[in-house]
């Protein structure tokens, strides 16, 4: 069964540095997101990509967030200039259109520890 | 998206059928009905959705009553790997964001 597959599984990195996450979609979704979770709390949605574009996001996705699907496999989260309150569990998540539905598959998290 | 209300722990045996309860009584005619669940940190993984009508899957049924102000998600065999956070998401069709709420913490026991 086809699933999304993230990289790495744990990242750990200093205040200030930037981190690029990384995610492959399933192969024939044309949809892709990001959400978070930090640890205890819920999962939140930071911002949908569709056709080369960010199509929704969230208030949590200022500018020191970016995204990207730099060919035609990875689809890469890039974190500015982290801070400490970056630290969370970061999903990535694609979707294809089912009729008028869009039922999500989520990848196994990314542990980003900012220090 | 209209908001839900779930309980927020249930326990059930193992070889059981487990009915997690989910109320939506502001939901309108053009929102899904989504059931998802995590189980330990990883990954949500989804389960079923419905519009109006019961749905079935390799995985579960979704039963949502005629007015469409709840659904019950049944596992109908709950096994051990089934304990997890169960989330009932409620979403308009063309928005992508999912609302995660705090769920429901569904305890198998053996």
């Amino acid at each position: 069964e086809p699933e999304v597959t993230q990289t790495p599984s744990h990242q750990v990195t200093q205040m200030g540095q930037e981190v690029i996450l990384r995610c492959v979609p399933i192969s024939n979704h044309l949809y892709f997101y990001w959400y978070r979770q930090i640890l205890g709390q819920k999962v939140e949605f930071l911002v949908s990509f569709y056709n080369n574009e960010i199509s929704e996001k969230s208030e949590i996705f200022d500018d020191q967030f970016s995204v990207e699907r730099p060919d035609g496999s990875n689809f890469t989260l890039k974190i500015r200039s982290t801070k400490l309150e970056d630290s969370a569990m970061y999903f990535c998540a694609s979707s294809s259109k089912t009729g008028s539905s869009y039922e999500q598959y989520f990848g196994p998290g990314t542990r980003l520890t900012v220090t | 998206d209209a908001k839900t209300t779930q309980p927020t722990s249930m326990d059930c045996a193992e070889g059981r059928a487990a009915n997690l309860p989910c109320n939506h009584s502001t939901i309108s005619g053009n929102e899904y009905v989504y059931w998802y669940r995590q189980i330990h940190s990883q990954g949500p993984q989804y389960i079923i959705h419905g519009l109006k009508n019961n749905e079935t899957n390799e995985m579960a049924s979704l039963i949502i009553t005629e007015d469409r102000k709840s659904s019950t998600l049944i596992l109908p065999h709950a096994t051990l790997r089934d304990t997890a956070v169960y989330y009932c998401i409620v979403k308009r069709i063309e928005r992508h964001q999912f609302y995660f709420g705090t769920g429901t913490s569904l305890t198998v026991i053996p």
